[in-house]
Parts: C-alpha cells; sequence; structure tokens
C-alpha cells in the first residue's frame, strides 16, 4: 500500500500569518492534485503539478511540486478567515490510474 | 445543477439494512469513482469504473457493491450494512489522464446503528 503523509495534520495560525503544508511519499508521482474541503460538501480542486520542481500561484497560494516528484507544499500569505478548511493533497502513482489520498491538514485562521 | 449529484444527502439505516447510495454526473466523462472519508483517514477508494462496461475494486471494497447504470450514473450498495460503514460517501467523476482533476459530490452522510 503506498502511503501519502501530509503534516502537519492540525494547523491553528492568526489571520495575517504565512503557513506551509506538506505532502509526502516514499515512491514518486506522475502528478499530484491539491483540494481544499470545507463541512458538508466534497473536495474542490485547487491545482495540479506534473513536472518536477513545478511551482504554481492561485492568488496567495504557492504550490510546488518536489524535484524527485515525491513530495509537495502548499505555501498560503497573509492567511485570511476564508482560507479555513480540509487541504487534501492526492496523488497518481506511475504504472496505476487512480487518486490515492492523505489523510489531510485541517487549517483554522483565526480573525 | 451541480455536475455531480448525490442522493441521499443523509441516511440513517439499521444494521443489516440494504441502502443504495445514488450518483449521477453532467460532466459527460466516462470515469466514476466511489469514495469512502473518516475522520483521521481520508479519502479511500471503494470503486471505481472507467467507462460503463468496467467495473473495478478498489482498496476496500468488500462489504459493497456497484452498478453503472449508464455512463453519468453510478451507483454504491451496501448489502447488509454495519456499524462501521458508517461514514461519509464521495462520488467523484474525472477526464482521463494525470493532468485532469476529480469532480466530487456533496457526499453521503451514512449512518448505520
Amino acid at each position: 500500500t503506498q502511503l501519502l503523509e501530509q503534516s502537519p495534520q492540525f494547523l491553528s495560525i492568526q489571520e495575517g500569518e504565512n503557513l506551509t503544508v506538506y505532502c509526502n511519499s516514499s515512491s514518486v508521482f506522475s502528478s499530484l492534485q491539491w483540494y481544499r474541503q470545507e463541512p458538508g460538501e466534497g473536495p474542490v480542486l485547487l491545482v495540479t503539478v506534473v513536472t518536477g520542481g513545478e511551482v504554481k500561484k492561485l492568488k496567495r497560494l504557492t504550490f510546488q511540486f518536489g524535484d524527485a516528484r515525491k513530495d509537495s507544499s502548499l505555501h498560503i500569505t497573509a492567511a485570511q478567515p476564508g482560507d479555513t478548511g480540509l487541504y487534501l493533497c492526492a496523488g497518481i502513482y506511475f504504472g496505476n490510474e487512480k487518486l490515492t489520498f492523505g489523510t489531510g491538514t485541517r487549517l483554522t485562521i483565526i480573525p | 445543477d451541480a455536475d455531480v449529484t448525490q442522493t441521499p444527502r443523509n441516511r440513517i439505516t439499521k444494521t443489516g439494512k440494504r441502502i443504495m447510495l445514488e450518483c449521477s454526473q453532467t460532466k459527460g466523462h466516462d470515469r466514476m469513482y466511489w469514495y469512502r472519508q473518516d475522520p483521521g483517514l481520508g479519502l479511500r477508494l471503494i470503486y471505481y469504473s472507467f467507462d460503463v462496461k468496467d467495473i473495478n475494486k478498489g482498496e476496500i471494497s468488500d462489504g459493497y457493491s456497484v452498478s453503472r447504470q449508464a455512463q453519468a450514473k453510478f451507483s454504491l450498495s451496501l448489502e447488509s450494512a454495519i456499524p462501521n460503514q458508517t461514514a461519509l460517501y464521495f462520488c467523484a467523476t474525472s477526464a482521463p489522464g494525470r493532468k485532469y482533476g476529480y469532480t466530487f459530490g456533496s457526499g453521503t452522510r451514512l449512518t448505520v446503528v
């Protein structure tokens, strides 16, 4: 079973602070995706990265795919209460066409 | 209308009962999936289908069955529900290829008492 670990599991910070969430695996991904989930709803896709070293930005969110394609990070600048939610990374491993999800990081931004 | 619609949104059922969760999508995609979400365990794949004639088991298929009635419809059944099947269930659809993300429904919260 391929494991996809996220850290931290829980994070609570003040509005305006910066934060980084990590996603790690011992296996190589062909692609990696980040989702955000709010209570009572399904996960919503934020970004897909496919190339080692790739960096994508979505407003105050910056996503980076590791050079070896085994890890990824999500950095949020000047966090806002609207960023509160469960952040999930999910990867497709080579030879496997299905998404494997990490356990998630539950982020709370305190006004 | 939502791209992926799941019914019911909430369901309480008794141990031993048969229950079906339904999913329909308007994205026109061939690929559909059923996931289960439990606190601290993330989303785990139950079954998936890459087209109408293709059904595959995921990592936790025991106790579940599925039916792909059409390209747009994929239902999940619990033949004899048990309490440890209490969870949040999500249906999703995707286009083929590693660059494309999944579109999820809003989920069904199932409680087995």
